[in-house]
């Protein structure tokens, strides 16, 4: 059964960047990333393309947001650039296994809050 | 992007009730539609894909049916442990991957 563990809380300036790890335990499969905020609910924000084999973002967060994976220490890593206060969330990663776009391992959420 | 309307928002139900919840499609979706169970502070955990496969360790008192554009989570008879919020999921296409706006299961 795969785990999977992501880093602590995070505070943030307006503008800043936040790096959030996710440490998998078993296999590394196809990772994706999900947020979740009170106002929009669930929203997917990119991860593994089973089509290419490359990493496919939301229109929203192109540009912002740097997807990686590190298969040695099987960590992945969500990068998200110029914070503004709507992207206070609870961030996920999860896993897609079957490489169709249902999850199902999910972290246990870091929170994010961007205030000044 | 394939909008997800989920109805009620929220429900109240008696222990060994049954209990439905809606999702719908703004497009067709075949049967590319995921459940997720949300209990309250907690990530999700899946609980249905492709419409009626029920994940490993779920309990049988959840199924789910429906294709196209209109689907049902049916729990068939409510236990405690049920109280979460219940959101669907469209895979049919991406990017993006959308969600509905969550149904908040509640005991009476």
């Amino acid at each position: 059964q795969v785990q999977l563990v992501q880093s602590g809380a995070e505070v943030k300036e307006p503008g800043a960047s936040v790096k959030v790890s996710c440490k998998v335990f078993g296999s590394m499969s196809s990772m994706h990333w999900v947020r979740q905020t009170r106002d929009k609910g669930f929203e997917w924000m990119g991860g593994f393309d089973h089509g290419d084999g490359e990493k496919v973002y939301a229109e929203k967060f192109q540009g912002r947001v740097t997807m990686t994976d590190d298969r040695i220490t099987n960590t992945a890593y969500m990068d998200l650039s110029g914070l503004r206060s709507e992207d206070t969330a609870i961030y996920y990663c999860v896993t897609d296994p079957s490489t169709r776009g249902f999850f199902k391992q999910w972290g246990q959420g870091t929170l994010v809050t961007v205030s000044s | 992007d394939i909008q997800m309307t989920q109805s009620p928002s929220t429900l109240s139900a008696s222990i060994g009730d049954r209990v439905t919840i809606t999702c719908r499609a703004s497009q067709s979706l075949g049967l590319w539609l995921a459940w997720y169970q949300q209990r309250p502070g907690t990530a999700p955990n899946l609980l249905i894909y492709q419409a009626s496969t029920l994940e490993s360790g779920v309990p049988s008192r959840f199924s789910g049916s429906g294709s196209g554009t209109e689907f049902t989570l049916t729990i068939s008879s409510l236990q405690p442990d049920d109280v979460a919020t219940y959101y669907c999921q469209q895979y049919l296409l991406y990017p993006p991957l959308t969600f509905g706006g969550g149904t908040k299961v509640e005991i009476k």
